[in-house]
């Protein structure tokens, strides 16, 4: 069972708000990533960090913003959220390639 | 042009038949590949993972197989379950890098009837 977390699990928000996503992970990973998901598509990853102080941007244009001030801790914000980024986020971690551990997800919607 | 392709892109059987999901690709170098499950609503969990000059890998009653020449994997699921119902996901990595790019396919949705 892998200790990753993310909340919140669902949120419903209105256009114009800020909201935080929460991923923590207790496995002492170096690596996490954000991944975007939506129905029957692949996952895109958004934002990825090496380590603490470290963040990249994925290959998929993302108008979120994420930071890595403690290993275990990646959140993600969105400071004015649009209808457009109503998605799945997952969250994942890594101590190398061979093989992610995700988080439940936390599935966004925005009106 | 997505290099993880998926096929059936949905597949739905009864209780206790077998079945196969197949993942062809075409990402170069090749590092590794792995197959994921992921239950509605919840994360992806790895199932299996593949390294170059491995041709065949079983976790219970999943059965992975890799053709690196052909670039085609398979994962073959036994006498299935209702709890088997779910979206399995190709993950194919390359040795770009020390962390390696990921790509991944859209998955196959499979439905497991009573």
């Amino acid at each position: 069972e892998a200790d990753i977390y993310q909340t919140p699990r669902y949120l419903v928000i209105g256009t114009g708000k800020k909201i935080t996503l929460e991923c923590s992970q207790t496995m002492g990973h170096d690596k996490m990533y954000w991944y975007q998901q939506d129905p029957g598509m692949e996952l895109h990853l958004i934002h990825y960090s090496y380590g603490v102080n470290s963040t990249e941007k994925g290959d998929l244009s993302s108008e979120s913003t994420v930071s890595r001030i403690r290993t275990e801790h990646f959140p993600l914000t969105l400071e004015s959220a649009r209808p457009s980024h109503t998605s799945q986020y997952l969250c994942a971690s890594s101590e190398t390639t061979q093989a992610l551990f995700f988080g439940e997800g936390s599935r966004l919607t925005v009106l | 042009k997505n290099q993880v392709e998926q096929s059936p892109q949905s597949l739905i059987i009864l209780e206790g038949k077998n079945c196969t999901l197949q993942c062809n690709y075409t990402v170069s170098p090749f590092s590794n590949l792995r197959w994921y499950k992921q239950d509605t609503g919840r994360g992806p969990v790895s199932l299996t993972i593949m390294t170059f000059s491995e041709n065949t890998k079983s976790n219970g009653r999943y059965t992975a197989t890799l053709d690196a020449d052909t670039k085609q994997s398979s994962l073959h699921i036994t006498a299935s379950q209702l709890s088997d119902s779910a979206s399995y996901i190709c993950v194919v990595s390359d040795r770009g890098s020390t962390l390696g790019r990921l790509y991944f396919g859209r998955g196959t949705q499979l439905t497991v009837w009573p």
